[in-house]
């Protein structure tokens, strides 16, 4: 089964509102990461946060992670239309650092 | 973008038949994955490597094989395709971030395959 798991499934807003994504694993990692993939395209890195850290920034996403509860929120203040996506949360397996697990993703829709 | 690309990018072909998938790379990266992306799945890994010749499996690895004979190369191989391979599969690479144990993960555009 799959390391992470996104929610909601589907998110629809209005321009210029937030949105928030949720993510939850289940085994001890080393870093969660945050991607973006936009129609029929190849996955985007948008930000990494390690186990050691609680928050993070860059630019309108802000990432937070929760270990005692195997979580992470990724935040996208101020909606646009280009923001329109899905968006993946991954995880290594802890042991491995390497072996990068994706969760199932939130589809993102930003209504004009 | 990072240079990644997959061949061939469509393919169709009928169940029971082998297909090679092909991923390269120019960045000389250690770390190369193969994932299928079905709807409602997100994306799966099915093997990665660790190196030349070094390979371990993912979450959905039955029904396929890898090899990687030299850096820049990763195959897939489905030894006998069945209709539930359909799928988009993607090729990524990776290296550490230096001084630390995270790989951030740059993607091919995917290669669409119907099995028939």
């Amino acid at each position: 089964s799959q390391q992470g798991e996104e929610d909601p499934q589907a998110l629809s807003i209005q321009e210029g509102e937030n949105a928030t994504m949720n993510c939850s694993y289940k085994t001890s990692i080393n870093n969660l990461q945050w991607y973006r993939q936009n129609s029929g395209r190849g996955l985007v890195h948008l930000i990494l946060i390690r186990s050691n850290e609680r928050e993070k920034h860059s630019g309108r996403l802000r990432v937070t992670l929760d270990t005692s509860k195997k979580s992470s929120s990724l935040l996208i203040t101020a909606s646009r239309a280009a923001d329109t996506a899905s968006y993946f949360c991954a995880t290594d397996e802890g042991s491995s650092a390497s072996k990068i697990i994706f969760g199932s993703g939130t589809r993102l829709s930003i209504r004009p | 973008d990072a240079g990644i690309t997959q061949s061939p990018r469509h393919k169709v072909t009928e169940t029971g038949t082998p297909v090679t998938l092909r991923c390269h790379q120019t960045e000389n990266h250690r770390y190369m994955y193969w994932y299928r992306q079905d709807p409602g799945h997100g994306l799966r890994l099915i093997h990665y490597s660790y190196g030349v010749k070094d390979t371990d499996k993912g979450e959905v690895s039955d029904g396929y094989s890898v090899s990687r004979s030299k850096t820049e190369d990763f195959l897939l191989t489905l030894e006998s395709a069945t209709s539930s391979q359909t799928s988009v599969y993607f090729c990524a690479i990776s290296e550490s971030v230096v001084g630390t144990r995270a790989y951030e993960q740059y993607f091919g555009p995917g290669t669409r395959l119907t099995v028939t």
